[in-house]
């Protein structure tokens, strides 16, 4: 089945420790995308990718960082300068243009400890 | 991109249906409808999207007024798997792009 998997489900991190969190689809989508979610709020977009080895910053970036070498693959790094990094982060692929809107990843819940 | 405002909560009784309302007065001519619903802890599941037309599936039926400024997801026999916050969102189709979400309505289906 297509679909789109993160992993890990739950990631504990350490003050001063940097993460990376995995997100693969087999969709044949060309864009994809990272948002995070703290409780009780709505999604924001950390980055986006439309195309292999190319990538935008969404509204934040700060303290995050992406690679898209595979068109399969989108990994988020969260970075030590990330200040607060415990959120719920959601990874999503879809077609560029036409209506297909989102397909959502089952999400990773990132606590600093 | 459009802003979109929904109430923040609502109530349903299983079996009934549930009428979640959105605004999107904004709304351009090339941004289509979408509605998500989001359990928790999951990531958000596609429900229906639309242009100008009505739109109906086997989750759902869309109702969008005439000028566009409104919409409203009908589900029509709400159980109580249908607990969830439902996301109105609208999105350029040529860029689907989306900084933010707003909170979305929190529907709570009652026994």
């Amino acid at each position: 089945d297509g679909g789109i998997t993160q992993s890990p489900k739950y990631l504990f991190r350490k003050e001063g420790q940097n993460v990376t969190l995995s997100c693969e689809q087999n969709l044949n989508h060309d864009a994809m995308y990272w948002y995070r979610q703290d409780p009780g709020q709505g999604l924001r977009l950390i980055y986006y990718s439309q195309i292999v080895n190319d990538f935008q910053k969404g509204d934040i970036a700060e303290g995050y960082s992406v690679s898209r070498e595979k068109k399969e693959s989108f990994p988020l790094t969260v970075t030590s300068a990330q200040k607060n990094p415990t959120a719920f982060y959601l990874c999503a692929s879809s077609t560029i243009g036409g209506t297909y809107g989102y397909t959502f990843g089952s999400g990773t819940r990132l606590t600093v400890v | 991109d459009a802003k979109t405002t929904q109430p923040t909560s609502m109530d349903c009784a299983e079996g009934r249906a549930a009428n979640l309302p959105c605004n999107h007065s904004t709304i351009s001519g090339n941004e289509y409808v979408y509605w998500y619903r989001q359990i928790h802890s999951q990531g958000p599941q596609y429900i229906i999207h639309g242009l100008k037309n009505n739109e109906t599936n086997e989750m759902a039926s869309l109702i969008i007024t005439e000028d566009r400024k409104s919409s409203t997801l009908i589900l029509p026999h709400a159980t109580l798997r249908d607990t969830a916050v439902y996301y109105c969102i609208a999105l350029n189709a040529g860029n689907n792009r989306k900084l933010i979400w707003g909170l979305g309505t929190s529907l709570a289906v009652n026994p």
